[in-house]
């Protein structure tokens, strides 16, 4: 069954530090999306994408945040730098394009962990 | 602003006992509602979607959940709850809009 893969599972860095979180959407999938969920909290959108470019974004994604697909396959989330309030499982969803019904399909996620 | 309220962030039942978790939403227009559930450690998996077709929509694991756009909402429920289905529970809505709108989460604990 066709899966969204992230990379890494979890990730150790230092305040200030650059970050990019890693995607794989499903490969016939055309709008993608980024989640963060910090610990013991509610799920909250950042960002999606579509045709290349952000259809959407959320206050939290500020210009500390950007996505890239660089290559047509992965789909990527850079903090440029980070602060220990982005400590959070970062999330990656893919949805297909038919339709206006299709659900989210989520990956298993990225912790980040700001030190 | 389209947005989901769920009610009780903990919910408790014992083991064969009927779970019922609430989901409210808000929506100017009529929505494609979604259930998730997140095992720890793991990321969303869909339980369940309404997508206006019927409104009862029976979904994995025994749950479904109920359109009732009278009181718009969309509770879901399971006869009989297993120690398996402790996990949280978010409710989600999208409209015609690229984007989803989650719940706070409820988490399910089921009692042995």
């Amino acid at each position: 069954e066709p899966e969204v893969t992230q990379t890494p599972s979890h990730q150790v860095t230092q305040m200030g530090q650059e970050v990019i979180l890693r995607c794989v959407p499903i490969s016939n999938h055309l709008y993608f999306y980024w989640y963060r969920q910090i610990l013991g909290q509610k799920v909250e959108f950042l960002v999606s994408f579509y045709n290349n470019e952000i259809s959407e974004k959320s206050e939290i994604f500020d210009d500390q945040f950007s996505v890239e697909r660089p290559d047509g396959s992965n789909f990527t989330l850079k903090i440029r730098s980070t602060k220990l309030e982005d400590s959070a499982m970062y999330f990656c969803a893919s949805r297909a394009g038919t339709g206006n019904t299709g659900e989210l399909f989520f990956g298993e996620g990225s912790r980040l962990t700001v030190l | 602003a389209q947005s989901v309220t769920q009610l009780g962030s903990h919910v408790s039942v014992s083991e064969g006992a009927l779970v019922l978790l609430r989901c409210n939403y808000s929506s100017s227009v009529p929505p494609y509602l979604f259930w998730y559930v997140q095992y720890p450690n793991q990321g969303l998996q869909l339980l369940l979607k309404y997508t206006s077709a019927a409104t009862l929509v029976k979904g994995i694991n025994g749950f479904e959940a109920e359109f009732k756009k009278s009181e718009t909402s969309f509770h879901l429920t399971k006869p009989s709850a297993h120690m398996s289905d402790a996990a949280e529970y978010f409710c989600a809505v999208r409209t015609t809009g690229n984007q989803f709108y989650f719940g706070t989460g409820t988490s399910l604990t089921v009692i042995p």
